[in-house]
Order: structure tokens, then sequence, then C-alpha cells
């Protein structure tokens, strides 16, 4: 169990496009997720925290309407970069906090999105 | 905010030794501290967590020890294999109801058969 899905795995966009990533629990039901992204041979950073039916809370110097975040059921959480730049390109990375009662804190990861922006 | 520090940035260990990994953290709010494992262009993969209320725990060739007077956590594998080799990533979060997770640097490790 603990499964969590994102799509697509790849994505390569022109300068000033938009692209939405899309992240879904498979067997649970996360009232929580988490969008990271990640730089090559780094650490993951935390973009924004998305609550279902809530507006997400982004972390300090996140642009909140470059990176749009909708979290409309208990399974989906989406990811759309807007207008997005060359330099907007790295790997994104989802996960979603397991709500039953004995792993509330855990974090299941996606597999990941490597957005390049040319 | 949490700043949670991770050292050596890369270990190498021959096979069949042990490899231990520390991290460091500055709330001392934080109380879940999970480890994750993540290999070449990969998902993090959990592979073991403790809680504060909890001073060790252990599965299989894995274990974890928390010294909260410290703010310290480790990482210990035993008995290293060919495919322990990957990034690990520890990371330190407040808990349910706060359950945002500040990662540290990471550790590659290098397991020389």
């Amino acid at each position: 169990g603990a499964v969590v899905s994102q799509h697509p795995s790849r994505v390569i966009c022109k300068s000033g496009t938009s692209v939405k990533i899309e992240c879904r629990s498979l067997d649970f039901q996360a009232t929580t997720m988490f969008w990271y992204r990640q730089f090559p041979k780094k650490s993951l950073m935390l973009m924004a925290t998305s609550n279902e039916g809530s507006k997400a809370t982004y972390e300090q110097g996140v642009e909140k309407d470059k990176f749009l975040i909708n979290h409309a059921s208990l399974t989906l959480s989406t990811l759309t970069v807007t207008s997005a730049h060359p330099e907007d390109s790295s790997f994104y990375i989802c996960s979603a906090r397991d709500g039953r009662a004995d792993r509330t804190d855990t974090q299941y990861f996606g597999p990941g999105t490597r957005l390049t922006v040319l | 905010g949490e700043n949670v520090e991770q050292h050596p940035s890369t270990l190498s260990v021959q096979e069949g030794d042990s490899a231990v990994i520390k991290c460091t953290y500055s709330d001392s709010a934080s109380n879940y501290f999970p480890w994750y494992k993540q290999e070449l262009g990969k998902r993090p993969q959990l592979i073991i967590d403790i809680r504060s209320n909890v001073g060790e725990k252990k599965d299989q060739r894995i274990a974890v020890t928390l010294n909260k007077t410290a703010k310290h956590f480790s990482l210990h594998i035993t008995e290293t294999q060919p495919e322990d080799s990957a990034v690990y990533f520890c990371a330190a979060s407040r808990g349910f109801g706060n359950e945002k997770l500040t990662f540290g640097t990471g550790t590659r490790l290098t397991i020389i058969p």
C-alpha cells in the first residue's frame, strides 16, 4: 500500500508555455500533499503544502502565481508551472501524507517529473 | 525555521562493513525523523523512521538512533551490500498537524565490492 503516482514522468516544453503535473495517491486518501523541487545532486526543497479543499501554503521565495497548485480531491493534486522559462527546468517530486491512524506522519513520494524548458 | 545538517556528504565502505550517517537538527519541537534512500533518477524511498518518544529503532540491517537532548540522529547500516549504494537523506518535522519535512543535504553512499 501507500503508492503515489506522478504524471508525466518527463516533459519538454518551449519557453513561455505552461505545464501541468499530476500527483495521485493510488491506494489511500491524502488530505495533504507536498511539492518539492530537486536540482541535480542536491536535496529536496519544499515548494508548497497542498491541502485538499483549501489554498496551498507556499514556502518563502516560491511564486504562487507561477507555480499554481490545486488539490481538488483526496487523491489528486496538480502543479502547473505557468509561463515556464529555462530556469524552471528541474526535477519536481510530490509526496502524499498517509492519513491512516498509525501512519499520520509518513510521507510517500511520487516518481518525479523531469521538466526541461527550451 | 528548522535546519537539518547531514554528514558526511560522501561515504565509501567495503562490502560487508558498516556505514553510519549523522544528522543534526535545530528545532527542538521536531519529533519525527525519517530516512529516505534515493537511487539516481528515482523517487525517495522511506527506509526507516523514528519518533521522539523512542531512542532507537531497528529493521533488519538498518537502525536509527535519536538523541533528543543533543538534537542529533543517525542511520546505521550493517553488513552493507552493493545494492545499498544510493543517496540517503535524513529529514525532520514536527509531526502530525505540521508535517512539513526539512531535508538534510544528502549522503552519497558507495559500497565497494
